[in-house]
């Protein structure tokens, strides 16, 4: 079975500028998540489609961040514009439904300079 | 307030050794605790799960215990590799209307040294 799919594994930017991060879920899981996480610290929920609806985005910084998943499969996340305290590692996650085991993607790696 | 924490926060064994992480939560309704290994620059891998009835759940050298009346979990390693060098994770999973939405400890990070 594939895993989850994200890109890039790397990005840097300069402050105020925009960045997009694409995720490919594992075929037929429902339920996709995306996570930040900042050095140190655990993975904090941005934001929960269940399909291509949103199920919760109460911790997303919706003036700078934003996120979709058009068709209920693949997701992008993006930032615009990106801060110096963006930098972390932004995790996809999916499930087969909203009760079931997670499956992380590698990550990608966001250094805002 | 729902909250997961973990102990110690970094630790360094010799290759071979066991060793033991704890996770204390106050989790409420209670669904699930997870243990998840995440090796730098890599996303969190499942190594367990257990619900509100299971005490105990092996997987390889790793295994994990949960004291659901004290909220308590455990993950142990025995024989311990260089490759088990990573940052183990603690999550505990509670019910909303929504469905299930997790709590994450900020993790142990564990060393093996030669």
């Amino acid at each position: 079975e594939a895993g989850v799919a994200q890109s890039p594994r790397y990005k840097i930017i300069e402050k105020r500028q925009s960045v997009a991060f694409w995720c490919n879920p594992i075929s037929g899981h429902a339920t996709l998540y995306w996570y930040q996480q900042i050095l140190g610290q655990g993975p904090k929920l941005l934001i929960q489609f269940q399909n291509n609806g949103v199920v919760d985005d109460s911790q997303l910084p919706k003036d700078r961040f934003s996120a979709e998943r058009l068709k209920g499969v693949d997701s992008t996340l993006k930032i615009q514009p990106a801060k110096l305290e963006d930098s972390a590692v932004y995790l996809c996650a999916s499930s087969v439904d909203r009760e079931d085991g997670y499956t992380f993607g590698s990550g990608t790696r966001l250094t805002v300079v | 307030k729902n909250q997961v924490e973990q102990s110690p926060q970094s630790l360094i064994i010799l290759e071979g050794k066991n060793c033991t992480l704890q996770c204390n939560y106050t989790v409420s309704p209670f669904s699930n605790l997870r243990w998840y290994k995440q090796d730098t620059g890599r996303g969190p891998v499942s190594l367990t799960i257990m619900t509100f009835s299971e005490n105990t759940k092996s997987n390889g050298r790793y295994t994990a215990t949960l004291d659901a009346d004290t909220k308590q979990s455990s993950l142990h390693i025995t024989a311990s590799q260089l490759s088990d060098s990573a940052s183990y994770i603690c999550v505990v999973s509670f019910f909303t209307g929504g469905g299930n939405k997790l709590t994450f400890g900020t993790g142990t990070q564990l060393k093996v040294e030669l």
